[in-house]
């Protein structure tokens, strides 16, 4: 099985609609993260958390939220979705030391 | 601010090598890295360098780090089809800044 798993792996959307994207790991790590790819932008972050009561923003956070459920949970959502924000999303986990990122296979979400 | 750059593409034919170069902009990273896209895939971390160190080797990987001219580059030694991937140099000033990845094909 695999350790980081994202819901929906396919979504597509109007504009107007609120989407939430579901992430959840099984390693154990404190750190979550999500990410957004788009081509020749590379990977751009939304927002952070460093444990269950610590969420940060990041780069490019504006239209978007996040919720911490628990340790192995970080749910993304886009309230009133755009079709700027069609783009493949990520997220990713880390331990506390931080070398190393782990990634979820991605959601490809396109907004119309 | 913070900025790393890529090059967007690379081709080269199998058994060469492959250089992907990378500048940053962040001197106080501690680490950087080197993380690889399969098609279809989330990014795999592939290789780290120490910023106090000028190069690691890894099997058929090569990291040079020219941290006066913070510039990063990863050498892939007779490169193979199953090279073809997008990759993504990253610094980490305290959260990973990632470059735009550059997308490397590798033609028979």
């Amino acid at each position: 099985d695999a350790d980081v798993t994202q819901t929906p792996r396919n979504r597509i959307t109007k504009t107007g609609k609120r989407i939430m994207l579901e992430c959840s790991q099984t390693k154990g790590h404190d750190r979550m993260y999500w990410y957004r790819q788009d081509p020749g932008l590379g990977l751009r972050l939304i927002y952070y958390s460093f444990d269950v009561k610590d969420i940060n923003k990041g780069e490019i956070s504006d239209g978007y939220s996040v919720s911490r459920q628990a340790q192995a949970k970080f749910s993304l959502s886009l309230e009133s979705a755009i079709p700027n924000q069609t783009a493949l999303y990520f997220c990713a986990t880390s331990d506390r030391i931080g070398l190393e990122q782990f990634f979820g296979p991605g959601t490809r979400l396109t907004v119309l | 601010g913070e900025d790393v750059e890529q090059s967007l593409f690379l081709s080269v034919r199998e058994g060469d090598s492959s250089v992907i170069n990378c500048t940053y902009t962040d001197s106080s990273s501690t680490y950087l890295y080197w993380y690889k896209q399969e098609p279809g895939a989330g990014l795999q971390l592939l290789t780290y360098i120490f910023s106090n160190m000028d190069m690691k080797q890894d099997q058929r990987l090569t990291v040079l780090l020219n941290k006066k001219d913070k510039h990063l580059s990863l050498r892939i030694a007779d490169t193979q089809t199953g090279d073809s991937a997008i990759y993504f140099c990253a610094e980490d000033g305290g959260k990973l800044i990632f470059g735009q990845g550059t997308e490397l094909s590798v033609k028979p």
